[in-house]
């Protein structure tokens, strides 16, 4: 079975862009989550969505927003990006909500200059 | 928010040597993980161990939930095991230690 995947894998933005960031889960799995990891520390949670509902959200600005679509994929936006938001982007899926054992994709490297 | 804190924050070892590491947690979790990362930034799950104690090969890990501590025992250490190593733990959101930096050296 295929494990998660994103897309895509890197990324170079400019200040004050716009992106994008796609996860699929793992078949099966209905609970997504986002995390953000800047160099040099542990990732920090973002959202949690399960069953197309927002369960979660960490402390990020509204610039951040996600979705999560029928068949359990979910999209991570970034609005008027800042420096500060150069890192890796990692989205987890697990079976159920309540951040359940959590499989990790191998993320999303995105760069803003 | 929960604290979790990781020690050490640094192991250097030889191969074959063995290693624990510890993860303490400030409150009463619903559920805590064990990932290694590695050098591509791949989180790899290695146990999910809310409380008790489970072993996979060379891995061994321990819960003590009321003490609110998980250890990580790797035993007979290979190159292939360096990267850094988390543990999560989740209640009203999942939160990250800082991580263990392993260098296993041939």
């Amino acid at each position: 079975d295929a494990g998660v995947t994103q897309s895509p894998t890197h990324l170079i933005k400019t200040r004050g862009q716009h992106v994008t960031l796609r996860c699929s889960p793992i078949s099966g799995h209905k609970s997504v989550s986002w995390y953000q990891q800047v160099l040099g520390q542990g990732p920090q949670f973002i959202f949690q969505y399960y069953e197309k509902e927002e369960r979660g959200r960490g402390n990020f600005p509204d610039r951040f927003s996600a979705r999560q679509f029928p068949n359990y994929s979910s999209e991570l936006n970034v609005n008027a990006l800042l420096l500060g938001d150069s890192a890796l982007y990692l989205c987890a899926s697990s079976l159920r909500d309540t951040y359940y054992e959590q499989y990790f994709g191998p993320g999303t490297r995105l760069t803003v200059t | 928010g929960i604290q979790v804190e990781q020690s050490p924050p640094d192991l250097i070892l030889q191969e074959g040597a063995n290693s624990t590491l510890r993860c303490n947690f400030s409150d009463s979790v619903n559920n805590l993980q064990w990932f290694h990362q590695n050098p591509w930034g791949q989180l790899i799950n290695l146990f999910y161990i809310p409380s008790g104690t489970k072993q996979n090969g060379r891995l061994s890990a321990t819960t003590v939930a009321t003490e609110r501590y998980s250890l990580l025992y790797i035993s007979s250490s290979q190159t292939t095991d360096s990267g850094v190593y988390f543990c999560a733990v989740a209640r009203d959101d999942m939160r990250f230690g800082a991580g263990t930096r392993l260098t296993v050296k041939p």
